[in-house]
């Protein structure tokens, strides 16, 4: 069974178009994160949520919002989806938030093409 | 703010050597360091957790080191074979954000 997932694998949408892309963990864990892995290859933090708190990098376009509908997904909506949008998206999730043992796990990624 | 240095960025080498990869970070307030391989077009996967009252952690051939105090840890791969081949991240947790990663290292074991 896969730890994290997410689909689609491959996403190619228009430029301006709304898309979601989805994250499921089957590892019973408290937090989940989105990051976003550019052309250069260099993941950052996009996103850190779990049931009680949402931490936004503050870099991340008010376009992007998570939507968690229960604590083992965290979904990630894209409005007007632009040029620069165009990356791999990785979910990503832990045990607890905060603390010295926690591994996070990540899913196989999300590659978004915006033409 | 947290910033994390990988070098080098690319490393090519003869199937086994022994070889160390260095990571480098800004802030030492962590709490804890992790050594991560994305293989191409893949997800990561967690190699390695070093807690920031540790100084090392060991897996089969891979060995970790952490000094807090200086912002470093190496990463130590033994006997190196060609399926080690990958991109090798070191990333830090510094608080109730998400990790801060490095670049990463492209690593390639010629057979």
């Amino acid at each position: 069974d896969t730890a994290v997932s997410q689909t689609p694998k491959y996403l190619v949408t228009q430029m301006g178009n709304d898309k979601s892309i989805k994250c499921e963990q089957n590892l019973g864990h408290d937090t989940m994160y989105w990051y976003k892995q550019d052309s250069k290859k260099f993941l950052k933090i996009m996103f850190s949520y779990n049931n009680k708190e949402l931490i936004i990098n503050e870099t991340v376009p008010n376009r992007f919002s998570p939507k968690s509908p229960d604590k083992a997904h965290l979904n990630l909506h894209i409005n007007s989806l632009e040029l620069g949008d165009s990356a791999v998206y990785f979910c990503a999730s832990s045990q607890d938030r905060v603390g010295w043992e926690e591994t996070q796990y990540f899913g196989p990624g999300t590659r978004l093409l915006v033409l | 703010k947290q910033e994390v240095t990988q070098i080098p960025a690319a490393l090519s080498v003869p199937e086994g050597e022994n070889l160390v990869l260095n990571c480098s970070f800004t802030d030492s307030a962590i709490y804890n360091l992790q050594w991560f391989r994305q293989d191409p077009g893949k997800g990561l996967t967690s190699l390695l957790l070093i807690q920031s009252s540790q100084r090392e952690q060991t897996s089969g051939r891979l060995n970790a080191s952490l000094d807090k105090s200086s912002g470093r840890s190496t990463l130590y791969i033994a006997a190196s074979q060609p399926g080690d081949s990958a991109t090798y991240l070191c990333a830090v947790k510094g608080g109730a954000d998400g990790l801060t990663f490095g670049k990463g290292t492209h690593l390639i074991i010629q057979p």
